[in-house]
C-alpha cells in the first residue's frame, strides 16, 4: 500500500523568507510524484512533477522539489516566498501502473506581511 | 476554453434528497475522476472511469453512482444524501499514462442541512 505524509499542517511565514514543505511517502515500487497547489474556493493545479532523472524539479514561479529516495521525501521549496503564495498545498504520488493519485492531507501556507 | 468544469458551483440540499453534480471535460483525455475532500481538506479517490469504463472504484456506499454517457462526461448522483455527505467534490481528468498529472475542477460544495 502507498500512502503520502505531509508532516506540518500548517506552516505560517514572513514574505521573503525561505519555506520547505515536507512530504514523504511509502512504497515499496516506482511511484511518480507530483506537488499541487489549492487557492481558495478553487481547483487543484499542478505545481511540479517528478518522473525521472534529475532529483531536483523546479516550477514556473519559484518552487522546487527534491526527489530523495533514500529518504523517501520529496520536499518543496522555495527561497523566497510571496503574499501570493498563501495556499493549500499538496502532495500526491501514483504508483507505477495505477491511475489514481493518492493525496496527502495538505499544507496550510500562510505568508504574513 | 480547455478546461474541466463542473456544475453546481455550490449545492445545498437537505437530508434525505437525490442531487446529482455533472462534470465536462474538452481536453480530449480518455480518462476522469471524482475525488471527495472532508472539511479538514483531505482528499479522497472515490471512482475514475477510462473511455466510459468504470476502472476505480473506493470504497463508496452505493447511494453514489457515477455514470460516463462518453468519455467527456463524468457525472456523480447521489441518493438519500446524509449529513455526513457534506463535502467538497473535485472532478479531474487525465491523459493515458501513469506520468500524466490530473486536470481539476474548481469543485462542488455540497452543503447537506
Amino acid at each position: 500500500a502507498q500512502s503520502v505524509t505531509q508532516l506540518d499542517s500548517q506552516v505560517p511565514v514572513f514574505e521573503e523568507a525561505p519555506v520547505e514543505l515536507r512530504c514523504n511517502y511509502s512504497s515499496s515500487v516506482s511511484v511518480y510524484l507530483f506537488w499541487y497547489v489549492q487557492y481558495p474556493n478553487q481547483g487543484l493545479q499542478l505545481l511540479l512533477k517528478y518522473l525521472s532523472g534529475s532529483t531536483l524539479v523546479e516550477s514556473i514561479n519559484g518552487f522546487e522539489a527534491e526527489f530523495n529516495k533514500s529518504q523517501t521525501s520529496f520536499h518543496l521549496r522555495k527561497p523566497s516566498v510571496h503574499i501570493s503564495d498563501t495556499a493549500e498545498y499538496f502532495c500526491a504520488v501514483r504508483l507505477e501502473g495505477r491511475r489514481a493519485l493518492t493525496f496527502g492531507s495538505g499544507t496550510r501556507l500562510q505568508v504574513q506581511p | 476554453d480547455t478546461a474541466v468544469s463542473q456544475t453546481p458551483k455550490y449545492l445545498v440540499t437537505q437530508m434525505g434528497n437525490d442531487k446529482s453534480i455533472k462534470c465536462e471535460q474538452n481536453l480530449g483525455h480518455d480518462t476522469m475522476y471524482w475525488y471527495k475532500q472532508d472539511s479538514k481538506k483531505f482528499l479522497k479517490i472515490m471512482f475514475s472511469y477510462n473511455n466510459k469504463e468504470l476502472i476505480i472504484n473506493e470504497t463508496v456506499p452505493n447511494r453514489f453512482s457515477p455514470k460516463s454517457p462518453d468519455k467527456a462526461h463524468l457525472n456523480l448522483h447521489i441518493n438519500s444524501l446524509e449529513l455526513g455527505d457534506s463535502a467538497v467534490y473535485f472532478c479531474a481528468s487525465s491523459p493515458p499514462g501513469a506520468m500524466a498529472p490530473l486536470h481539476f475542477g474548481n469543485g462542488t460544495r455540497l452543503t447537506v442541512t
